[in-house]
């Protein structure tokens, strides 16, 4: 069973930091990972998506790599600002009705 | 923002009552999807569909029904709704090319509350 595991649970960094989230998981035989961002009371925005034959992923400051075969991805944020605060979630997909999502990174910028 | 409606928004029901949820589609796409979200779990996929009516559970299905009789507008049903499904949920699509392949984007959610 797929198990996807988000460490740590919240972090605080002060403004202009750069950092690293992580996303672990269980069965390497994946389609996609996704990156999603949800800030408190909304929905999900998606962040980033990398195919299984992908290694890595950019969208402005956001890059997020994957090595399926030790199972993890990660999400690194460039130069941080306060409205990059919210919780940070990864979903793994191997097949339509399998995905996993991670409980998420509560990521708070300190100004 | 992908064009994706939820509605209700919010809701309060009683054990035992029927509840109907729906989500509303502008983007034509393919796929559809029901999710809920709760402390400690997590989102949780209920059920999926892959067109019009072509549906299929997902992880935590018992308890709900869904239907697709259109592109644009997926059900979710709870037939005699239960305290254990007091849950923020979450509608989403994707479509180019399928979950397999695509991103998925995500509607604003209905928060919904058994009494």
């Amino acid at each position: 069973k797929q198990e996807v595991t988000q460490i740590p649970a919240a972090l605080s960094v002060p403004e202009g930091e750069n950092l690293v989230l992580n996303c672990s998981f269980t069965d390497s035989a994946i389609y996609n990972l996704q990156w999603f961002r949800q800030d408190p009371g909304k929905g999900l925005t998606s962040l980033l998506l990398i195919q299984s034959s992908q290694r890595e992923q950019t969208s402005g400051r956001l890059n997020a790599s994957l090595d399926k075969s030790s199972g993890r991805s990660t999400l690194y944020i460039a130069a941080s600002q306060p409205g990059d605060s919210a919780t940070y979630l990864c979903a793994v997909s191997s097949s339509a009705s399998k995905i996993i999502f991670g409980s998420g990174t509560r990521l708070s910028i300190r100004p | 923002d992908a064009g994706i409606t939820q509605s209700p928004r919010h809701k309060v029901t009683e054990t035992g009552t029927p509840v109907t949820l729906r989500c509303h589609q502008t983007e034509n796409h393919r796929y559809m999807y029901w999710y809920r979200q709760d402390p400690g779990h997590g989102l949780r996929l209920i059920h999926y569909s892959y067109g019009v009516k072509d549906t299929d559970k997902g992880e935590v299905s018992d308890g709900y029904s869904v239907s697709r009789s259109k592109t644009e507008d997926f059900l979710l049903t709870l037939e005699s709704a239960t305290s254990s499904q007091t849950s923020v949920y979450f509608c989403a699509i994707s479509g180019l090319a399928g979950v397999l392949a695509d991103t998925q984007y995500f509607g604003p959610g209905t928060r919904l509350t058994v009494l």
